[in-house]
């Protein structure tokens, strides 16, 4: 089955220290994206891209790093510069080519200890 | 900028009831508007969708038309079930061109809890 995988699906992160969050598709789709997710608020934009070797920021980059060295493969990192970690984290991609429909992973969620 | 709003929740509803969850739009252009619903504890699934004005979405019972000249794309069911216990958001999609095109803005989720 074509889909999106998010791992781990729990995360805890210690002060000052760097993790990264995994998101791989086999849809063969081109662009992709994080975003965050807090307690009553919308998602918000981290990063995006839409080829390989390519990424821009979104609305609330500041604190996070990402990196697209292969097609299906679009890891996180959330650094230590970013003071308010604790949040749900999606994944999505889209096919591109004038196709807007997004799917979802089933998300992280990340605490702080 | 593109913006969305969505009514204010939690709505809570008893089983067999109309639903309407209200959603307006600011946005440059002309975008494509969806809803996107979220079980607890999972990421987003695509409810329905409408690209142009007056387009109709409808998926699973649920319906919204793409009103342009309201700016809205207002969500209603006429039956609600116990299983439609959710959160729905709303978004629409930036197709101003280069970069930027895709990109999804939500609103900020409406939390509807339906009860037997």
């Amino acid at each position: 089955d074509g889909g999106i995988t998010q791992s781990p699906k729990y995360l805890f992160r210690k002060e000052g220290q760097n993790v990264t969050l995994s998101c791989e598709q086999n849809l063969n789709h081109d662009a992709m994206y994080w975003y965050r997710q807090d307690p009553g608020q919308g998602l918000r934009l981290i990063y995006y891209s839409q080829i390989v070797n390519d990424f821009q920021k979104g609305d609330i980059a500041e604190g996070y790093s990402v990196s697209r060295e292969k097609k299906e493969s679009f890891p996180l990192t959330v650094t230590s510069a970013q003071k308010n970690p604790t949040a749900f984290y999606l994944c999505a991609s889209m096919k591109g080519d004038k196709q807007e429909t997004q799917y979802f992973g089933p998300g992280t969620r990340l605490l702080v200890l | 900028g593109n913006s969305v709003t969505q009514m204010e929740g939690p709505v809570t509803l008893s089983e067999e009831a109309f639903l309407t969850i209200n959603c307006t739009y600011t946005a440059t252009g002309y975008p494509s508007l969806f809803w996107y619903v979220q079980y607890p504890g999972e990421g987003l699934q695509l409810l329905l969708k409408a690209t142009k004005a007056d387009d109709k979405g409808s998926n699973k019972g649920f319906e919204a038309t793409y009103r342009k000249e309201t700016t809205s794309f207002h969500l209603e069911k006429g039956s609600v079930q116990v299983s439609d216990s959710a959160v729905y958001f709303c978004a629409l999609s930036d197709r101003s061109g280069g970069t930027s095109y895709g990109k999804l803005t939500f609103g900020q989720g409406t939390i509807l809890t339906v009860h037997p």
